[in-house]
């Protein structure tokens, strides 16, 4: 069992490139999480998703963008890559109810110079 | 606002027991959870809180005052692998699970 996949796990872009960070999931979660986490910093919410098809801005959603066409993928694009957007990013989903904790990838790390 | 206040910084000794504190102040509240994060690594689930008391797990126990907006984390018996980031994050969202994560309280543990 898989859990949450990322995709890649490291990356350097030059600023104005775009990207897309991949997410997928094999637990057949309906709740899916994009978050940025700066150093020393708690996790920052880009976007969320509660099931196919429906998607919704966090904390911090400008400069990115999401699509949620099937169940497993949540792929978080970055149109024009900004020395801000320099970040880890963890994906998460969770099942059914919102009492159950969040199962987290092993992070994309980003770099933009 | 939505707030949530960790201590930024811990340091105990291998053997002993810390608490970790988290405040918050959130529009809504479904439930608080702690996650451990090594450095480095993706958070991992720890514990969860929805009713007031205290929730133990083994060695780490999590306690809840929905009064007072506050949470702590105890953890005993200290190992050197608990060296780690401590993440409080409240679930004030309604049934869309959004959390919202304070800053995280980075715990060393000496020998």
């Amino acid at each position: 069992n898989a859990g949450v996949t990322q995709t890649p796990k490291f990356r350097i872009l030059k600023i104005g490139q775009s990207m897309t960070l991949q997410c997928a999931q094999d637990m057949n979660h309906n709740y899916m999480y994009w978050y940025r986490q700066d150093p020393g910093m708690g996790l920052k919410l880009i976007y969320y998703s509660v099931g196919a098809g429906i998607t919704d801005k966090g904390e911090v959603p400008n400069g990115y963008n999401v699509s949620r066409s099937t169940t497993e993928d949540f792929p978080l694009r970055l149109e024009l890559a900004a020395p801000s957007q320099t970040s880890v990013y963890f994906c998460a989903s969770h099942g059914r109810l919102s009492n159950q904790p969040q199962h987290f990838g092993d992070g994309t790390r980003l770099s933009i110079l | 606002g939505q707030n949530i206040d960790q201590p930024t910084e811990m340091t105990a000794t291998e053997g002993a027991i810390v608490q970790i504190n988290c405040t918050y102040q959130t529009s809504g509240f479904n439930g608080l959870f702690w996650y451990q994060q090594h450095a480095g690594e993706a958070p991992t689930f720890l514990s969860y809180n929805v009713l007031d008391g205290l929730e133990e797990k083994g060695r780490f126990s999590s306690f809840l005052s929905r009064s007072k907006g506050y949470s702590y984390l105890l953890l005993k018996e200290l190992q050197m692998k608990d060296s780690a980031s401590y993440l409080c994050a409240v679930d004030g969202s309604g049934n869309t699970g959004k959390l919202i994560f304070g800053q995280g309280t980075t715990l060393q543990v000496k020998p």
